[in-house]
């Protein structure tokens, strides 16, 4: 069974800017999350999908969004890119909720 | 407001030894409870969970052990190996409308050969 894949693994963008992810979860998994993983703040809830639902939003600001498609894969956007958005994002899925599998990542570097 | 936090931020034993990892949690809400292992440039790798109507879980050398009374958590791994090397991070939900996992800020395990 294949994990979650994200792609790309990493990239580099310039202030100001926009950047799109994506995540292809589990097949058979219809809740998708993304976290943002910083050694400052550790892994912090961006939001989760389920059905092309978003049930949850953690607290960050506007310029974070995201979207799942009706194959449920997602994707997550971040527009006027700051230094601070340096991160690994990370996209988890789950059958439903509780136990997500964790993809390895999308590290993102701001300059 | 909601937080999980972890007691030690580091943690190193010899191999053959068991490890503790403890976590501490303040949502008196959190029904669900899990144990990741995130290893260098990897997304993190499920370990053990488990529900607040259990006190404790056993798996493949490792047991993570529940008490609401205080809200701690404490994930077990016997036996340590070089391979367990890694940081540890516990998690908690409090389920119905939440939908997301609220993280420690994770605990290094280091063993020497």
């Amino acid at each position: 069974k294949a994990g979650v894949t994200q792609t790309p693994r990493y990239l580099i963008k310039t202030r100001g800017q926009q950047v799109t992810l994506s995540c292809s979860p589990i097949s058979g998994h219809r809740s998708v999350s993304w976290y943002q993983q910083t050694p400052g703040q550790g892994l912090q809830f961006l939001f989760e999908y389920f059905s092309e639902t978003q049930r949850n939003k953690g607290n960050f600001p506007g310029r974070f969004s995201g979207r799942q498609f009706s194959n449920s894969r997602s994707e997550m956007n971040v527009s006027t890119l700051e230094l601070g958005d340096s991160a690994l994002y990370l996209c988890a899925s789950s059958p439903e909720t509780g136990r997500y599998t964790f993809g390895s990542g999308t590290r993102l570097t701001v300059v | 407001g909601e937080s999980v936090g972890l007691h030690l931020p580091t943690l190193s034993v010899q191999e053959g030894d068991n490890s503790i990892i403890n976590c501490a949690y303040s949502n008196s809400a959190s029904d669900y409870f899990i144990w990741y292992k995130q290893e260098s440039g990897k997304g993190p790798q499920f370990i053990i969970d488990i529900r607040s109507n259990m006190d404790k879980r056993q798996g493949q050398r490792v047991t993570v052990l529940l008490n609401k009374t205080v809200k701690h958590l404490s994930l077990q791994i016997a036996a340590t190996q070089p391979g367990d090397s890694a940081v540890y991070f516990c998690a908690e939900s409090s389920g119905g409308s939440n939908y997301k996992l609220t993280f420690g800020k994770g605990t290094l395990l280091t063993v020497n050969p």
